[in-house]
């Protein structure tokens, strides 16, 4: 079975400083690993997700997000924040076939002026 | 990009009554869809897979009875809580896989309230 952890439930930056949302998973077989972005009142969007090759996975926003196999992690970053990142950040894995998602339970990042 | 609309977005029902909340796939067919609860502060806990034209799929712990959900047609799933009780509060969301299925669009959620 599969698990995600999200260690911070809030992140606190000022607006242009980089800001590393951290994301482990825990399971026994190959996974593909997803982030997704809750603005308020809003539905889940696709950040970037990673499913084979290049362990650097580059999304929309100027977000990236980098797969490490030994550390088990997929760790979201952005080297300068804006106001409008103001949302919450779910990591999440799927099985093989994509049908099952499990999520971590959410980091909200608050970018302050 | 695809959208998936839910239907209502806040719902206040009493306890004992039941509520339908319904999952729309606007500008693309969904054969299949699927129904989470979040708690606060909590993950996104998937109970069903909602099959069109057959039985939904449940995960385990999730009542069947309780939640029923019915995959009407290839734009539209709905689940209703039966018999609501105030530990069904909760927000609902669903979702639906896109073509490829390397990736899941989301509703808005659903906000229930029981009281």
């Amino acid at each position: 079975a599969q698990s995600v952890t999200q260690l911070d439930s809030q992140v606190p930056v000022f607006e242009e400083a980089p800001v590393e949302l951290r994301c482990n998973y825990s399971s026994s077989v190959s996974v593909y690993l997803f982030w997704y972005v809750q603005y308020p009142n809003q539905g889940l969007q696709l950040l970037l997700k990673y499913l084979s090759g290049s362990t650097l996975v580059k999304g929309i926003n100027g977000f990236e997000a980098e797969f490490n196999k030994s550390q088990t992690s997929f760790h979201l970053r952005k080297p300068s924040v804006h106001i409008s990142d103001t949302a919450e950040y779910f990591c999440a894995v799927s099985d093989a076939n994509f049908n099952k998602f499990y999520f971590g339970s959410g980091t909200k990042l608050n970018v302050k002026p | 990009g695809a959208v998936v609309s839910q239907h209502p977005s806040r719902v206040i029902c009493k306890s004992g009554t039941s509520v339908k909340i319904e999952c729309r796939s606007l500008d693309f067919q969904a054969t299949t869809m699927f129904w989470y609860r979040q708690f606060p502060k909590q993950s996104l806990m998937l109970m069903a897979t909602s099959n069109e034209g057959s039985k939904a799929t449940y995960e385990q712990g999730v009542e069947k009875d309780k939640f029923l959900i019915n995959h009407a047609s290839l734009t539209l799933s709905t689940l209703t809580v039966t018999s609501a009780h105030p530990e069904d509060s909760s927000f609902y969301i669903c979702s639906a896989p896109s073509s490829s299925g390397h990736e899941q669009y989301f509703g808005p959620g659903t906000r229930l309230t029981v009281t």
